[in-house]
């Protein structure tokens, strides 16, 4: 199974734009990279999937390198409510299980 | 649609008694997850269905868990004997598998276990 590895934490200005990034290079050709996140005491969230292409909708844009090794996920205008946990996942192949790691701890401030 | 719903959202028990938690997934999905998240050890899969099956139960800590899933909208797990380190929150998850590798997992708020 591939594994990703994440910063454990980040900050970024109410308004701006945050890039999280994440690293999966043991990552194989079939196998999808999706981003949940978790605000406090609640279950994940789904954000964003991809699988080679750069994808974008209505929460954030993933960015995936052209060896697909690496992804970014980018939430263009940051507020206090994306303030939460934030997990980058590589879908083991042929199966429906997502491991998840330790995330990064993103800070939003005003 | 609801989302998916679980029962209780907390719990307090004490260590050796019988706990069952609840999940009934959204109406559709055919695959459901048992997940137990605890600051130590993180988010952990513990077991998930596919077509009211168990496929992977490989997560399941020991003996005393046991998961069911008697029809499509209803599963249950069960720890018997409780002891205070299963204390975690423990998550249902459930996801439409459609064989094209784009499934996209929806949880529930979670049960807050605590075993004293």
């Amino acid at each position: 199974d591939a594994k990703t590895t994440q910063p454990p934490s980040m900050d970024c200005a109410e308004g701006r734009a945050a890039n999280l990034p994440c690293n999966h290079s043991t990552i194989s050709g079939n196998e999808y990279v999706y981003w949940y996140r978790q605000i406090h005491s609640q279950g994940p969230q789904y954000i964003i999937h991809g699988l080679k292409n750069n994808e974008t909708n209505e929460m954030a844009s993933l960015i995936i390198t052209e060896d697909r090794k690496s992804s970014t996920l980018i939430l263009p205008h940051a507020t206090l409510r994306d303030t939460a946990v934030y997990y980058c996942i590589v879908r083991v192949s042929n199966t429906d299980k997502l491991i998840f790691g330790t995330g990064t701890r993103l800070q939003v401030f005003p | 649609d609801a989302g998916v719903i679980q029962s209780p959202r907390h719990e307090v028990t004490e260590m050796g008694q019988e706990v069952t938690l609840r999940c009934k997934p959204i109406s559709g999905h055919n695959s459901l997850f048992w997940y137990r998240q605890t600051m130590m050890r993180g988010l952990e899969l513990l077991i998930y269905f596919n077509n009211n099956v168990p496929i992977d139960d490989s997560g399941m800590p020991e003996d005393r868990f046991s998961a069911k899933m008697p029809n499509a909208s209803f599963s249950t797990l069960k720890i018997q004997p409780s002891e205070p380190r299963d204390s975690a929150v423990y998550f249902c998850a459930s996801s439409w598998l459609g064989g094209r590798g784009k499934e996209t997992q929806y949880f529930g708020p979670g049960t807050r276990l605590l075993v004293l």
